[in-house]
Formats: C-alpha cells, structure tokens, sequence
C-alpha cells in the first residue's frame, strides 16, 4: 500500500501569512492527489484536484503542486476562515486511497 | 448541487452490526463511483471502501475487508454499508462520498460529502 506522510501536523501562522504543507508518497503517484480541508465539526472539502487543480468555487489563495512522489499545498495569505485541518489523499490506480495525517492550521 | 445524507448509525456492543445508508441527490447517481470514509474521534481520515457506478467492483481497506460489505441501490439513489463483528476500533463517524472517476471526465476523487453518521462500538 501506498504511505502519505504529511508535514506538519500542525502550524500556528498569523493572519495575511504564507502557509505551506507538504506531503510525500511512498512511491511514484505521478499527479493523482488531492487536498481537502475540514474545518471542525463539518466534513471535509475538495479543495485542489490532481495535485494543482483548483476546485470551482475555492478561493485562489489556496494553490498545489508537485508530481512522482512530492507535493506541497499553499495558502497565499492566510485567513481566518482557513482555520482548518488539511489532508492530501492520493488515489493512484488501486485502493486503498490513503490518506495523510493531516495539518492542523491555527491562526497565531 | 450534491446533497448526501447518511442514517443509521448509533451504538452498538463488540459483535455486533449495523447498516449505514445513504440518500443522494443533485446529481445522476448512477454515474459514479460512491466511497465510505471514516473519522475516529480526534484522529483522521480513513478510506473503508469504494463501489463501481454498476456494482460490478467493490474494494475494502485491510481493517474491514470480510466484516463490512458496501452496496447500493441505483433505483433508490442509494448507497449502504452493512457493518458485521464490529470492533471498538471501528468507532467513528463515517461519511459517504461521491467518488469522481477522471477516465469518467469526473472531477477525481471525492468531491461531494455527507455530514456523516456516528457509529459508537461500546459495551
């Protein structure tokens, strides 16, 4: 199976900051990842789709890259919406399509 | 707009079981994928399962494979799991997804959630 590993697990920025996560796969995934964002007590959100893919409606604050087996997810200027656990989530070929640990995003 | 609302969750003791529904809307069901994820609580995300748009293939992560069995009803717009031999460890709230296919033309992944449903295994 493949292994996400995300870092942080989690991060205190101000508001206005530059955020930045990454997450890493155990093997080559070429492009197919997500990210999603959770804000308590809600279900997840698609956010970027095949790893730089902006989802209708997301905010263009929020932006991804990456391909083969490394990945970042950006937040160009943090704001206090944003206050949100971030996942990535890989779904190359077979399941299972795993998930990171995710990144708890604070507002310092 | 996707709606998906599941049911069916509750407490039950170890062994026991449960079935989880799920009613979708705002879009033509039968064209995608339906995956089951859970939460446990305070901890994150984790896929159980994913059913083909026809039923025609289903797959489990290791931690359920030969206790839960996914299905769906495509007349009903309607996704299940059916929970057996639960497990402590099977507690957590768990969300129903619409799984998008690329080769579909679909967003990939999981574009569409529930609000999930809580599954508490305690004596």
């Amino acid at each position: 199976d493949i292994q996400m590993t995300q870092s942080p697990s989690s991060l205190s920025a101000s508001v206005g900051d530059r955020v930045t996560i990454t997450c890493q796969a155990s093997q080559d995934i070429s492009n197919y990842l997500n990210w999603y964002q959770q804000k308590p007590g809600k279900a997840p959100k698609l956010l970027i789709y095949d790893a730089s893919n902006l989802e209708t409606g997301v905010p263009s604050r929020f932006s991804g890259s990456g391909s083969g087996t490394d990945f970042t997810f950006t937040i160009s200027s943090l704001q206090p919406e944003d206050i949100a656990t971030y996942y990535c989530q890989q779904y190359d070929n077979l399941p299972p399509n795993t998930f990171g640990g995710g990144t708890k995003v604070e507002i310092k | 707009q996707v709606q998906l609302v599941e049911s069916g969750g509750g407490l039950v003791k170890p062994g026991g079981s449960l079935r989880l529904s799920c009613a979708a809307s705002g879009f033509t069901f039968s064209d995608y994928y339906m995956s089951w994820i859970r939460q446990a609580p305070g901890k994150g995300l984790e896929w159980v399962s994913y059913i083909s748009s026809s039923s025609s293939y289903t797959n489990y992560a290791d931690s359920v494979k030969g206790r839960f069995t996914i299905s769906r009803d495509n007349a009903k717009n309607s996704l299940y799991l059916q929970m057996n031999s639960l497990r402590a460890e099977d507690t957590a709230v768990y969300y129903c997804a619409r799984w998008g296919i690329a080769v579909a033309g679909q967003t990939p992944g999981a574009a569409g959630w529930g609000q999930g449903t809580l599954v508490t295994v305690s004596s």
